[in-house]
């Protein structure tokens, strides 16, 4: 009976592969987020989705591309990695976007060699 | 470039309150306060949040100054769960949200 869960928990991978986290929440939650959080512990957003439509887009690179096939979901993929792209990301999501609490999923601890 | 100033670090021992401190000098008339907290390889959890008047909830109590431009988020009794790095955050109109590095509380037995 998770609330948001991804997968997977850890990632290893070589630079320029192409990689996907899933995310799912069965909150019944609209909104949807995805953190970047880096070595320092700073968590910054990427993206947010509001009923399967982007609201938030935050200077990422164009190689991270985030889907949502239904509210429940929101995947993120990322196209040719960097060593700098090594972090943990976090989904999350809240009933209505940002003004409201937010539950997030158990990270996922993506590693670029 | 979090809009908050928190110290880095406190103590505290089992069984006592902990005041955490928060400095949001630039706060506008439209931020809500939030505060998260993290603990060791988990994702962050909801605290509590609020926009002028103290709030209290199961989990702990936010006091709010007069200006609004800081806060204290209160925990009443310390229990070692409460380990864990706290972060206070203000969310905008513009729906921006930012993580700083957060206060890490330690609670000693």
């Amino acid at each position: 009976d998770t609330a948001v869960s991804q997968t997977p928990k850890y990632l290893v991978t070589q630079m320029g592969n192409d990689k996907s986290i899933k995310c799912e929440q069965n909150l019944g939650h609209d909104t949807m987020y995805w953190y970047k959080q880096d070595s320092k512990k700073f968590l910054k957003i990427m993206f947010s989705y509001n009923n399967k439509e982007l609201i938030i887009n935050e200077t990422v690179p164009n190689r991270f591309s985030p889907k949502s096939p239904d509210k429940a979901h929101l995947n993120l993929h990322i196209n040719s990695l960097e060593l700098g792209d090594s972090a943990v990301y976090f989904c999350a999501s809240s009933q209505v976007p940002l003004s409201n609490e937010q539950y997030f999923g158990p990270g996922t601890r993506l590693t670029v060699t | 470039d979090a809009k908050t100033t928190q110290p880095n670090s406190m103590e505290s021992n089992e069984e006592e309150p902990v005041h955490l401190p928060c400095n949001h000098s630039t706060i506008s008339g439209t931020d809500y306060i939030h505060w998260y907290r993290q603990l060791p390889s988990q994702g962050p959890e909801y605290v509590i949040h609020g926009l002028t008047s103290n709030v209290n909830n199961r989990m702990a109590s936010l006091a709010i100054a007069e200006d609004r431009k800081s806060s204290t988020l209160i925990l009443h009794r310390a229990t070692l769960r409460d380990a864990a790095v706290y972060y206070c955050i203000l969310i905008e109109n513009n729906n921006d949200m930012r993580f700083g590095a957060g206060t890490r509380l330690t609670v000693k037995p």
